[in-house]
């Protein structure tokens, strides 16, 4: 049972756009909603987090979402770059950390 | 400080045989997980481990697969009689506490098993 659903499973956008991945979850107990990027070849690596009593976290040109009431929360990637090429996995955690099934985004030149 | 250490990174292993994946958390970790990544899907959660103990294995094949941390050494994911679907990239993390609960988990890069 996959305990967070994620889409969309690749994404192309161009360089400058505005990169939107999706994730939903069930389990109310989750408190607290990482990202994670990843890289051919290589470990994840922690991008950004929310918990859920906020509605909106930014870092730079990261952004995520949190709609409680939806059980839902997005990554917006700002201006994406082809260095932001890479999967990205969002994740909910209670006692373990569980993954949705991943992204594969790619961004033009 | 180094991050966390995988070895081996890459292992071929025949159908009925042992694969041993080790795992050195980063320094000043106690805190270990396992997780495995098939081709084309996310990060399946294995087993939560602290040092000597094993916390949740629930994510756990109940045959054929096993997980230490002991007091001295690296963590090691064992897998015994190896079969074609056990092919995956196993990755493990560490955290100085339970970082699940704060999703702040470092990640090695993988331990890629083959099975011919």
């Amino acid at each position: 049972q996959q305990q967070v659903k994620q889409s969309p499973q690749s994404l192309i956008v161009q360089k400058g756009g505005i990169s939107i991945i999706n994730c939903a979850y069930e389990n109310t107990a989750f408190d607290y909603f990482p990202w994670y990027q990843q890289f051919p070849g290589k470990g994840p690596a922690l991008l950004i987090a929310i918990r859920p009593d906020v509605s909106e976290k930014k870092e730079g040109r990261f952004t995520i979402s949190f709609n409680k009431s939806a059980k839902q929360f997005s990554l917006h990637i700002m201006d994406s770059q082809p260095g932001d090429s890479a999967t990205y996995f969002c994740a909910a955690s209670s006692n373990n950390l569980f993954f949705g099934t991943g992204t594969r985004l790619t961004v033009i030149p | 400080n180094a991050g966390v250490m995988q070895n081996p990174r890459h292992l071929v292993r025949r159908r009925g045989q042992e694969a041993r994946l080790r795992c050195s958390p980063m320094k000043g970790h106690s805190h270990v997980y396992w997780y495995r990544q098939l081709p084309e899907e996310g990060l399946k959660f294995m087993v939560y481990l602290q040092k000597e103990n094993i916390i949740d294995e629930s994510g756990m094949p109940k045959e054929r697969f096993s997980a230490e941390f002991p007091k001295e050494g690296p963590s090691i994911l064992r897998i015994q009689q190896v079969v074609r679907g056990d092919s995956a990239a196993y990755f493990c993390a560490s955290s100085p506490q339970q970082g699940a609960q704060t999703g702040e988990l470092f990640f090695g890069e993988g331990s890629r098993l083959t099975v011919l």
